[in-house]
């Protein structure tokens, strides 16, 4: 009973290196989101997803490229890493027409140097 | 002006007290609304949804004042496990989107 999963849980990059952080979810959701979590600024959209190949700009999408291409997973890139994306990520996935309940994966903490 | 607002405390009360936490919205247009909480370094679960009519779950009662636009979460007979940062969230139902405040951190001490 995984629910969501990211990897990788943790992660040190030095500028301008690049690097995918997966997510994966087994409720057969249809809706997806990365969000990153900064002290003071709460949770910030960056990119969401909703449906299989297709992708939309949150709040913050500059610097990040993302991913649908199977429905259960969910990818976010950076490019070209900068110590401003230093952060905690969370991604989190919702039903199609349920309730509105977002679940999230555990979390992935990113460094950059 | 952020499309929601909280308060981030923290907000210190002793063991059984009754505290509330509001939140405001600036998109007159939000559909749906949440309370979520989040202990220290986990991710945020979902705690209840906010109705028009109100709901009360156990300890837990929120509301929703669509005039004033705000949301409102009153905890009554705080347990020391009710520590945690309470983070508030509306949904627009034409993008699927959720957007959250920045948190409002609950201290119950003994």
């Amino acid at each position: 009973n995984a629910g969501v999963t990211q990897t990788p849980k943790f992660r040190v990059l030095k500028t301008g290196q690049s690097m995918t952080l997966l997510c994966a979810q087994d409720m057969n959701h249809e809706y997806m989101y990365w969000y990153r979590q900064d002290p003071g600024m709460g949770l910030r959209l960056i990119h969401y997803s909703v449906g299989e190949g297709t992708t939309a700009k949150g709040e913050v999408p500059d610097g990040y490229n993302v991913s649908r291409l199977k429905k259960q997973n969910f990818l976010l890139g950076l490019e070209s890493a900068a110590p401003s994306q230093t952060s905690v990520y969370f991604c989190a996935s919702m039903a199609g027409g349920g309730n509105g309940e977002l679940f999230f994966g555990e979390g992935s903490r990113l460094t950059v140097l | 002006r952020k499309e929601v607002e909280q308060d981030p405390g923290p907000f210190n009360v002793p063991e059984g007290a009754t505290v509330a936490f509001n939140c405001t919205y600036s998109n007159s247009a939000s559909q749906s609304f949440f309370w979520y909480r989040q202990d220290c370094r986990k991710e945020p679960k979902l705690l209840m949804s906010v109705y028009s009519s109100g709901n009360e779950d156990g300890r837990f009662t929120a509301q929703l004042n669509r005039a004033s636009q705000y949301i409102s979460l009153l905890i009554r007979d705080s347990k020391l496990s009710d520590s945690a940062t309470y983070l508030c969230s509306w949904r627009d139902t034409g993008f699927q989107k959720l957007v959250f405040g920045t948190g409002t951190r609950l201290l119950v001490s003994p």
